[in-house]
């Protein structure tokens, strides 16, 4: 039972352009979400992370939306850089109070130069 | 310099062999994670631990044992009993906000 879902594997983007990554949800009594890159054979690190009662919240190049009522989330990377080329990982923080964390499968992103 | 530290970085185990793996941190966060990587999937959660002296199995726990004596320690034991133990392992930290996560460890099955 897949709590958290990223649908795409893959994903190539031009750079300078915008990059979308998806993530869908089940469960809503999550109420904290974190976005996270990873390169081969290192720790995923944090990139941005969005409260469920707020929509948006922007970082730099990176925006995270986040439409409650469909249970998705999406990050933007404006604009894609080469140096963005890694698997993203949405995580959304389990039931409040606990301290379980749920990943995604993850996309890899590819930005062409 | 705050963050999470693993070590080895890598990690051979022979048949019938339990092997440690190391994770210490001195962010001052209460909980800590194990999770599991294979090649081309998520991260899979092993065990975590919210408070000292206190741990909870995740999604994948058996074949593994946790101990947390100490706040900044959480160490993760691979037994024999996991019979697929070729993995990357990655430990993690949090204070019920974001998460932070350690180099990771290549553990390989000789």
């Amino acid at each position: 039972d897949q709590q958290v879902k990223q649908n795409s594997p893959s994903l190539s983007v031009q750079e300078g352009r915008i990059s979308i990554l998806n993530c869908d949800y089940t469960n809503s009594m999550f109420d904290y979400f974190l976005w996270y890159k990873k390169y081969p054979a290192e720790g995923p690190t944090f990139l941005i992370s969005i409260s469920s009662i707020k929509d948006k919240n922007e970082d730099g190049r990176f925006t995270v939306f986040l439409n409650k009522s469909a249970k998705h989330l999406s990050l933007h990377i404006v604009p894609s850089q080469p140096g963005d080329s890694a698997v993203y990982f949405c995580a959304a923080r389990g039931v409040s109070g606990t301290y379980k964390y749920i990943f995604g499968t993850g996309t890899r992103l590819k930005v062409l130069a | 310099d705050g963050g999470i530290t693993q070590s080895p970085k890598y990690l051979f185990r022979k048949e019938g062999q339990n092997v440690t793996l190391s994770c210490e941190q001195n962010l001052n966060h209460d909980a800590m994670y194990w999770y599991r990587q294979d090649p081309g999937q998520g991260l899979r959660l092993i065990y975590y631990s919210q408070i000292v002296n206190d741990f909870q199995k995740g999604d994948i726990a058996e074949g593994y044992s946790v101990s947390r004596e100490k706040k900044e320690s959480f160490p993760l034991t691979v037994t024999s009993a996991q019979k697929n133990p070729t993995a990357f392992y990655l430990c993690a930290s949090s204070n019920l906000g974001t998460q932070y996560f350690g180099p990771g460890t290549r553990l390989l099955v000789l």
